[in-house]
């Protein structure tokens, strides 16, 4: 079964505005991550956020987790053509928190109109 | 490094016939992670294997799939005999064990008329 789900499924912005998307989870976790997939190609890690953090940054991209509430978000800001992409959040079967058993929503699919 | 090789990229096959897919993780990496892709279902863990060993392999939807992994640096994904359900895009990834992070392949997208 899926533990997370993102939100929106899909989300059409123009170039340069800022794209965000959500994630809730349905278990405690260790640490949740997100994945970016270009079309016709392999997920791409893009960042992680421990349950001891509520907030990360990494260039362009914020992570914010709350845990409370089961939910994190992605922020894309000044976004670009090349960010079109679906874009999953994945949290891991175990308490420990690797890769293993990483179980994935099923994507927001964001377009970044030019 | 050539990152998570899987091959064939593409294999088009009729209902009934076995299927093998082929992964070849990072070297120096001992997880290694079978999924599956789908408009309907989004992305299925199906087996992982811890140091060539099955974990959990509880995502496999049925007795007609079958996944091995004979050493460090090979896996195979195998579904006999095929039907037009499977038709999905497959997906290998591996990490070092512990890590948090998963490099995926490129994916094999299968079609099964």
């Amino acid at each position: 079964s899926q533990q997370g789900e993102e939100d929106p499924q899909a989300l059409s912005i123009q170039e340069g505005e800022n794209a965000t998307m959500n994630c809730s989870y349905k278990t405690s976790i260790n640490n949740l991550q997100w994945y970016r997939q270009n079309s016709g190609r392999g997920l791409v890690h893009l960042i992680l956020i421990r349950s001891n953090e509520r907030e990360k940054h990494s260039g362009r991209l914020r992570v914010t987790l709350d845990t409370s509430k089961k939910s994190s978000s992605l922020l894309i800001t000044a976004s670009r053509a090349a960010d079109t992409a679906s874009y999953f959040c994945a949290t891991g079967l175990f308490s420990g928190g690797g890769a293993d058993g990483l179980t994935f929503g099923k994507g927001t699919h964001l377009i970044i109109q030019p | 490094d050539a990152g998570v090789i899987q091959s064939p990229r593409h294999e088009v096959t009729e209902m009934g016939q076995e299927v093998t897919l082929r992964c070849k993780p990072i070297s120096g990496h001992n997880s290694l992670f079978w999924y599956r892709q789908t408009m309907m279902r989004g992305l299925e863990l199906l087996i992982y294997f811890n140091n060539n060993v099955p974990i959990d392999d509880s995502g496999m939807p049925e007795d007609r799939f079958s996944a091995k992994m004979p050493n460090a640096s090979f896996s195979t994904l195998k579904i006999q005999p095929s039907e037009p359900r499977d038709s999905a895009v497959y997906f290998c990834a591996s990490s070092l064990q512990g890590s948090t992070e998963a490099f995926f392949g490129q994916g094999t997208r299968l079609t099964v008329v």
